[in-house]
């Protein structure tokens, strides 16, 4: 099974220059997150798709990221215009309704994650 | 108060040792307790995961949730070079993203 697909795997560009990242989720998978990850941090939600509706955006710094789920399997995540701040490893993540284990009681998701984007903002 | 604390080391072992780590976490609704390890330059992969609270053993791995104190651990035994990378627990409820603790770093020496 082919795992999650990210590109660029790293990006340099300027303070209010935009930049876009791809992501291919695993086949099949209709559950599909946006990480940022900074250095020495945690990966922090910044968007959670289920197909193409959006289920959590709520930490999405909506006035400079954007991110599009067109036909419920590729998506994109867009920075525009770039600060300092946003320096970071943006994550890509799917998963999908199979539960973790045979119990009805135990159902959720096992999240694959992408190699990730280094995002360097000079 | 951050949802999940973790000391982020690093931690330094020589090979063959114990080692433990740890998380407290503040909700009591979450009840997925998950150990992700990741290697430098790569994204997090899945160790192991717990359901409410109890013990969980694979290999040299035991993860433990300890949901009266909202603590969670995971041991290694004979810890290996090969474990050396980083150690991010992380907690959710069912289908919904998952929220980290900000890592520990290990280093294994042989």
């Amino acid at each position: 099974e082919a795992g999650v697909a990210q590109s660029p795997r790293y990006k340099i560009i300027e303070k209010r220059q935009s930049v876009a990242f791809w992501c291919n989720p695993i086949s099949g998978h209709a559950t599909l997150y946006w990480y940022q990850q900074i250095l020495g941090q945690g990966p922090k939600l910044l968007i959670q798709f289920q197909n193409n509706g959006v289920v959590d955006d709520s930490q999405l710094p909506k006035d400079r990221f954007s991110a599009e789920r067109l036909k419920g399997v590729d998506s994109t995540l867009k920075i525009q215009p770039a600060k300092l701040e946003d320096s970071a490893v943006y994550l890509c993540a799917s998963s999908s309704s199979v539960p973790l284990s045979k119990k009805a009681s135990e159902a959720t998701d096992t999240q694959y994650f992408g190699p990730g984007t280094r995002l360097t903002v000079l | 108060q951050k949802e999940v604390e973790q000391d982020p080391g690093p931690l330094s072992v020589p090979e063959g040792a114990i080692v433990s780590l740890n998380c407290t976490y503040s909700n009591s609704a979450f009840q997925y307790f998950m150990w992700y390890r990741q290697y430098s330059r790569k994204g997090p992969e899945l160790l192991m995961y717990t359901y409410s609270s109890g013990n969980k053993e694979d290999g040299r791995f035991t993860a433990q949730v300890d949901k009266s104190s909202k603590y969670i651990s995971l041991f290694i035994r004979d810890s290996q070079p090969s474990d050396s990378a980083t150690y991010l627990c992380a907690v959710n409820q069912a289908g919904t993203a998952l929220i980290f603790g900000k890592g520990t770093t290990l280093s294994v020496s042989s």
